[in-house]
């Protein structure tokens, strides 16, 4: 079953704590994202990855960081400098290739509350 | 960079009337608009979406409809139904080459039995 995985779905965390949110997907895309959603503002793009071993910032990447060190895998750490990491993340994937519309695959996403 | 901007917020109409959210977004070289629905507790889905090249596209009860000169495009949902009831993203793309979208905040479409 195809599809794109997100883990844990909800995840607890004192302050000053850094914590890693999975992202797997099997749809064999080149590019993945990750969006943060707060309510009433949207999804913003916090970082993304075109291919392995290379990503990009968003435009909140402050206090999180990524690695792409497999196609499958895009891991996002919320990390201690980010000031406000209760949200809802989502991690994203799509084709890369030109000509494609670069349709969004998203997760169901995971509730980060930091305590 | 892209700016999206989304009204309205919040939207409620009976069942069987029709719902319109517009968008309008800042950089002229965009020329992908896609439209995601994201039910209660569910993942955002896209719906429909248009190139820059095409004025306007159908799919059943839901329309897309753009205006490159004015720099905006609509979603309009016909004959509502409640499982329509969700809340909608738009979004834009970059010129080509880019695969990064940028979203509006959300429409949160109430549909009233």
């Amino acid at each position: 079953d195809g599809g794109i995985t997100q883990s844990p779905k909800y995840l607890f965390r004192k302050e000053g704590q850094n914590v890693t949110l999975s992202c797997e997907q099997n749809l064999n895309h080149d590019a993945m994202y990750w969006y943060r959603q707060d309510p009433g503002q949207g999804l913003r793009l916090i970082y993304y990855s075109q291919i392995v071993n290379d990503f990009q910032k968003g435009d909140i990447a402050e206090g999180y960081s990524v690695s792409r060190e497999k196609k499958e895998s895009f891991p996002l750490t919320v990390t201690s400098a980010q000031k406000n990491p209760t949200a809802f993340y989502l991690c994203a994937s799509s084709i890369r290739t030109g000509g494609s519309t670069g349709e969004l695959f998203f997760g169901e996403g995971s509730r980060l509350t930091v305590l | 960079g892209e700016n999206v901007e989304q009204h309205p917020s919040t939207l409620s109409v009976q069942e069987g009337d029709s719902a319109v959210i517009k968008c309008t977004y800042s950089d002229s070289a965009s020329n992908y608009f896609p439209w995601y629905k994201q039910e209660l507790g569910k993942r955002p889905q896209l719906i429909i979406d248009i190139r820059s090249n095409v004025g306007e596209k159908k799919d059943q009860r839901i329309a897309v409809t753009l205006n490159k000169t004015a720099k905006h495009f609509s979603l309009h949902i016909t004959e509502t139904q409640p499982e329509d009831s969700a809340v909608y993203f738009c979004a834009a793309r970059p010129g080509a080459g880019s695969y990064q979208l940028t979203f509006g905040k959300g429409t949160k479409l109430s549909v009233i039995p």
